[in-house]
């Protein structure tokens, strides 16, 4: 099986700009979750999304959203970049909530 | 909220070395699972006890799930040098609709 993919792996924008992130679970996988890494605050989580709707939500401002797709595959948004937006964005899948979770190889952004 | 603690926080050892890290909650979790994470890439799943009190192997490593339910540990045997890495545990409560917290990490650094 082929394991979570995300895109694009690398990305560099500027503040103010808006960025989409992708992430494609592994086949059969129902729950998409998604964190924000910084070497200061570690793995932190943004929200999880199951069948399409948003299940948990982690503690971060409204300019982060994110969506699934009725595949699963799901895409996360942050509008109005910030500099501290900088990080590596990681997506995890699981099949469903009783399950652990795989990760994605990370979306690496950069603000400048 | 709840909140994961690792230590040791950073380790050098020799290569054949033994090595054990733990990881400690303020509360009590029924999942806990293990990652390895090398840089720029995503954690790549290890280990996952889902029973207090649980001993599982996956080769060289071998994860417990503490009886208290508020701890977890894992132990490398005979470390090699692509152990090096950031090992990360993460734990869900008992509320299965929760997301998993992780902790900071142990960095594993193998002198050869």
């Amino acid at each position: 099986k082929a394991g979570v993919t995300q895109t694009p792996r690398y990305l560099i924008k500027t503040r103010g700009q808006q960025v989409t992130l992708s992430c494609s679970p592994i086949s059969g996988h129902r729950s998409v979750s998604w964190y924000q890494q910084t070497p200061g605050q570690g793995l932190q989580f943004l929200f999880e999304y199951f069948s399409e709707t948003q299940r948990n939500k982690g503690n971060f401002p409204g300019r982060f959203s994110g969506r699934q797709f009725s595949n699963s595959r799901s895409e996360m948004n942050v509008s109005t970049l910030e500099l501290g937006d900088s990080a590596l964005y990681l997506c995890a899948s699981r099949p469903g909530q009783l399950y652990e979770q795989y990760f994605g190889p990370g979306t690496r952004l950069t603000v400048t | 909220g709840q909140q994961l603690n690792q230590s040791p926080q950073s380790m050098f050892i020799q290569e054949g070395e033994d090595v054990s890290m733990n990881c400690t909650s303020s509360s009590i979790f029924n999942t806990w699972l293990w990652y390895k994470q090398d840089p720029g890439e995503g954690p790549v799943l290890l280990i996952a006890l889902y029973k207090a009190g649980e001993l599982t192997s996956n080769g060289r490593l071998t994860a417990q799930f503490g009886i208290t339910r508020k701890d977890s540990f894992l132990n490398i045997s005979a470390s090699i040098p692509s152990d090096v890495g950031i090992y990360f545990c993460a734990g869900r409560g008992d509320n299965y609709g929760q997301n998993f917290v992780f902790g900071p990490g142990t960095r594993l650094s193998v002198l050869p």
